[in-house]
């Protein structure tokens, strides 16, 4: 089985201050995501790579950076957190282009206060 | 881009009562579909996938859906649903690029 793991399931911080969220998959997979979930909005692309070293921007990428610099790692940053940025948000995997279904993790909610 | 769309954003049924979920989106090239469920707090779990073959597609814990690509439609059903399938449950297409485009999601509230 695929295992996806977020390192942590609940955050709260502080207006300004910056927040990493660490996403680790064990199954060699190409491609990684981070998403944002919201009631009523459902699931928005921030970021996803496909390769070490590799990023593209998803539909919400303002106000987040990311980093992959091993395969099984990809981690989403807030340089500054703010409160429009309390939310759910989840890392996914996928083992390529083209191939099959995306794989999740048990997600991060965060509140900024 | 694809577009996905839940019509209901909440479905109440009774306990051993059919259920069925509606999914519709844009594109009519050729993609890939699925649907999601997710528990309280928790990610999304795989419930199941069509790629390509029968367009009936069977997933976990009794759920089927059918691809209908004239009315470009993928829509869930169970025919005898549990306390246990209540949930929020997402539908979702890939139109083989690197993307998901996810709805907006279906809350199903199993009443006993």
């Amino acid at each position: 089985d695929v295992k996806v793991t977020q390192s942590s399931r609940y955050l709260v911080k502080r207006t300004g201050e910056k927040v990493f969220l660490e996403c680790v998959q064990d199954m060699d997979h190409e491609n990684m995501f981070w998403y944002r979930q919201d009631p009523g909005l459902g699931l928005r692309l921030i970021y996803f790579s496909y390769d070490v070293k590799m990023k593209e921007k998803g539909d919400i990428p303002e106000g987040y950076s990311v980093s992959r610099e091993k395969k099984e790692r990809f981690s989403l940053i807030l340089e500054s957190a703010s409160t429009n940025q309390t939310s759910m948000y989840l890392c996914a995997t996928r083992q390529g282009r083209k191939t099959g279904e995306l794989f999740f993790g048990e997600g991060s909610r965060l509140t900024v206060l | 881009a694809q577009s996905v769309t839940q019509l209901d954003s909440q479905v109440p049924v009774f306990e051993e009562a059919p259920v069925e979920l509606r999914c519709n989106y844009s594109s009519s090239v050729s993609v890939y579909l699925f649907w999601y469920v997710q528990y309280p707090n928790q990610g999304l779990q795989l419930l199941l996938k069509y790629l390509s073959g029968s367009t009936l597609v069977k997933g976990i814990n009794g759920f089927e859906a059918e691809f209908n690509k004239s009315q470009t439609s993928f829509h869930l059903r169970k025919p005898s649903v549990h306390i246990s399938d209540t949930a929020e449950y997402f539908c979702a297409v890939s139109d083989f690029g690197n993307q998901f485009y996810f709805g907006t999601g279906t809350s199903l509230t199993v009443i006993p």
